[in-house]
């Protein structure tokens, strides 16, 4: 129990699709993030929320749109992707947002663009 | 964005060995840096988190060390056991909040 839960585990979808990733926390944080890893590249930190409000949008484009409702629960809504989107995509929590707050990931969403 | 480098970018130990590898990142800006190790099929697990010049954290056989005046932390790990093997990534938090490669260690019985 990692305490930080995401579905689906594996996502394949065409570039027409639309889906969404849900990530829940279980941990009682109020600061929720959304990390891209592609094959061979460091974890890319794309949108922090902190109390349901978004703080942080780092020049991710606009066919990811994220959505937090609550301070448990984190979606990002994806449509029209292109191939180069295929990644793992990582959750995470952290009590609230400071430099000394270590983060809790989930297990992520492996997402492939057909 | 600023580049934080982590080296070597693999490594090989036997068992019982000790290791150790690098963080480094830029100096400016500076506020934390945290240490996350990676097992396969799993999430990534924090380790560390320090933001003092001189900061040194341990943990059973892991340790770590910060040096922010040069831009660097060191990761160590006493008498290396297989379920130690894994990706050990360091993130800076300055601006904001990059991770580095990671340094991928595998234990051999």
């Amino acid at each position: 129990e990692t305490g930080v839960t995401q579905t689906p585990r594996h996502l394949v979808m065409g570039m027409t699709n639309k889906k969404s990733l849900k990530c829940e926390q279980h941990l009682g944080h109020n600061a929720m993030y959304w990390y891209k890893q592609s094959a061979k590249k460091p974890l890319e930190l794309m949108f922090v929320y902190s109390l349901e409000e978004r703080v942080e949008n780092n020049s991710v484009p606009s066919r990811f749109s994220p959505e937090c409702p609550n301070s448990s629960h984190l979606f990002l809504h994806l449509h029209t992707l292109q191939p180069e989107d295929s990644a793992l995509y990582l959750c995470a929590s952290s009590q609230p947002i400071g430099v000394n707050q270590p983060q809790h990931f989930g297990d992520g969403t492996r997402l492939s663009i057909l | 964005i600023l580049n934080v480098e982590q080296s070597p970018q693999s490594l090989h130990v036997q068992e019982g060995d000790s290791t150790n590898f690098t963080c480094s990142f830029p100096s400016s800006n500076f506020y934390a840096l945290h240490w996350y190790r990676w097992e396969t099929a799993k999430s990534p697990e924090a380790l560390f988190v320090m933001t003092l010049n001189g900061d040194e954290k341990k943990k059973g056989r892991i340790s770590a060390t910060l040096n922010t005046k040069e831009g660097y932390s060191y990761l160590y790990i006493k008498g290396s056991q297989p379920e130690d093997s894994a990706t050990y990534l360091c993130a800076r938090y300055g601006q904001n909040f990059v991770f580095g490669p990671g340094t991928r260690l595998s234990v051999l019985p």
